[in-house]
């Protein structure tokens, strides 16, 4: 079946660092790949989606780039801030259904300090 | 604003008993969805539903049933509770062929099994 794994359970940075979480993905056919994040005490956000080879997708200075190559979809930000500190879970959905239904990795917590 | 909400948002249930979670959403969305956090894991999806007064089964559905009877409204029903279903539960809405899969959360009902 379908998955998706994040590399990362939890990642500790400090104000200003680099952020890479790592996310890969195994599919059945053409997915959509998503990032979203969730803060204590909510449920999942919606931070950006791809649905393409090479196509970008981007929301308050993250980033990731579909790769199909390496069936990747890793999370960028130059310079993490305190308040980026909650759950990231990358996500795939298919389009040759029309369930809407995703798959979640297993989600990281990033922790960052001021 | 749109909205997704859910309720109770905390719940304690004995093992064996029926507990039943309600989902309300304003978004005027044609789908809905019930789905499972466990700590440390991802969400997985127990039932969906396209339509009022049909149910569909996600990837997880033994224990569970779903109700949907309005498009407003999507409960998720455990008859016998078990100590197995103690988790987060998060329901979502998508609008039909907008928003490219994208799903909105609600805040989560946390269950617990004793």
């Amino acid at each position: 079946g379908d998955s998706v794994t994040q590399t990362e359970g939890q990642v500790a940075l400090s104000e200003e660092d680099f952020l890479t979480i790592h996310c890969n993905y195994s599919a059945s056919g053409y997915p959509a790949l998503f990032w979203y994040v969730q803060y204590p005490g909510e449920g999942p956000q919606f931070l950006f989606r791809a649905s393409r080879d090479k196509e970008k997708g981007s929301s308050r200075g993250f980033e990731a780039t579909y790769d199909k190559g390496t069936t990747s979809f890793h999370l960028r930000k130059a310079s993490v801030q305190e308040s980026d500190s909650a759950v990231y879970y990358c996500a795939l959905g298919l389009h040759n259904t029309n369930t809407g239904k995703l798959t979640f990795g297993d989600g990281t917590v990033l922790t960052v300090k001021p | 604003e749109a909205a997704v909400t859910q309720s109770p948002r905390s719940k304690v249930a004995v093992t064996g008993g029926k507990v039943t979670l309600s989902c309300h959403q304003t978004n005027n969305h044609d789908y809905m969805y019930w789905y499972r956090q466990d700590t440390g894991h991802g969400l997985r999806l127990i039932h969906y539903s396209y339509v009022a007064d049909s149910t569909e089964k996600g990837d997880i559905p033994d224990g569970y049933k779903a109700s949907r009877p309005s498009q407003e409204n999507f409960s998720l029903i455990l008859e016998l509770a078990s100590l197995s279903q103690t988790a987060v539960y998060f329901c979502a809405s998508r609008d039909w062929g907008a928003s490219q899969n994208t799903l909105y959360f609600g805040a989560g009902t946390r269950l617990s099994v004793l």
